[in-house]
């Protein structure tokens, strides 16, 4: 399969625990996004690499969420200790840079982060 | 600050009637806007990206358009089945592609 792929698929955590999740991207894709969607809405931008650079973080990014791409591939979004409200699902995105779909981005199947 | 709306939030219809749904945004100085399909639980499925060059385009029983000026976006499906039963979500992509979403349309096709 060589679309965007994300693990885990679900999370179950508690109050005050620390989780990481994983983007695996399109290979060829240099350009990667993580959105946050909760139930009845549309994603909201989290934060924008260009190869290992992170070049573009949302307001909605608290100090207790980080986001690394350490080598321009694969990417980890860690949230320190998770509240209830950081419940959600979590998406990411990847883009490359060819003519024609150069700026079509394509999603992975999302992680489904439940804080209990 | 661009926003993105979708009417109706919901929309039933009987299986083979043709239906629109509708996507407006407030800014009108956009790249692309793109049309997603979302099954319950589930990822983003992309239908349909127009370039904002663009006025529409179609992918098989989909058809989407844009109105830059008016700052309006509607995706036609033709021939509806109950196949296509899900949430439909419209994104418009900004200077460094981040997209801003609308909040969805659910649509059910009843059998």
């Amino acid at each position: 399969d060589t679309g965007v792929s994300q693990d885990p698929r679900h999370k179950i955590t508690k109050r005050g625990q620390n989780v990481t999740f994983r983007c695996d991207p399109i290979s060829e894709h240099n350009r990667l996004y993580w959105y946050r969607q909760t139930l009845g809405q549309g994603p909201e931008f989290l934060t924008y690499f260009q190869n290992e650079a992170q070049l573009e973080k949302s307001r909605l990014l608290s100090d207790r969420f980080s986001a690394e791409r350490p080598k321009g591939s694969f990417s980890t979004l860690e949230i320190q200790r998770t509240e209830q409200g950081d419940s959600a699902m979590y998406l990411c995105a990847s883009r490359g840079d060819r003519r024609g779909s150069y700026n079509e981005q394509f999603f992975g199947p999302g992680t489904r982060l439940t804080v209990l | 600050k661009q926003e993105v709306t979708q009417i109706p939030a919901a929309l039933s219809v009987p299986e083979g009637e043709n239906l629109v749904l509708n996507c407006s945004f407030t800014d009108s100085a956009i790249y692309n806007l793109q049309w997603f399909r979302q099954d319950p639980g589930k990822g983003l499925t992309s239908l349909l990206l127009i370039q904002s060059s663009q006025r529409e385009q179609t992918s098989g029983r989909l058809n989407a358009s844009l109105d830059k000026s008016s700052g309006r976006s509607t995706l036609y499906i033709a021939a509806s089945q109950p196949g296509d039963s899900a949430t439909y979500l419209c994104a418009v992509s900004t200077s460094n592609y981040q997209l801003i979403w609308g909040a969805g349309t659910k649509l059910i096709i009843k059998p």
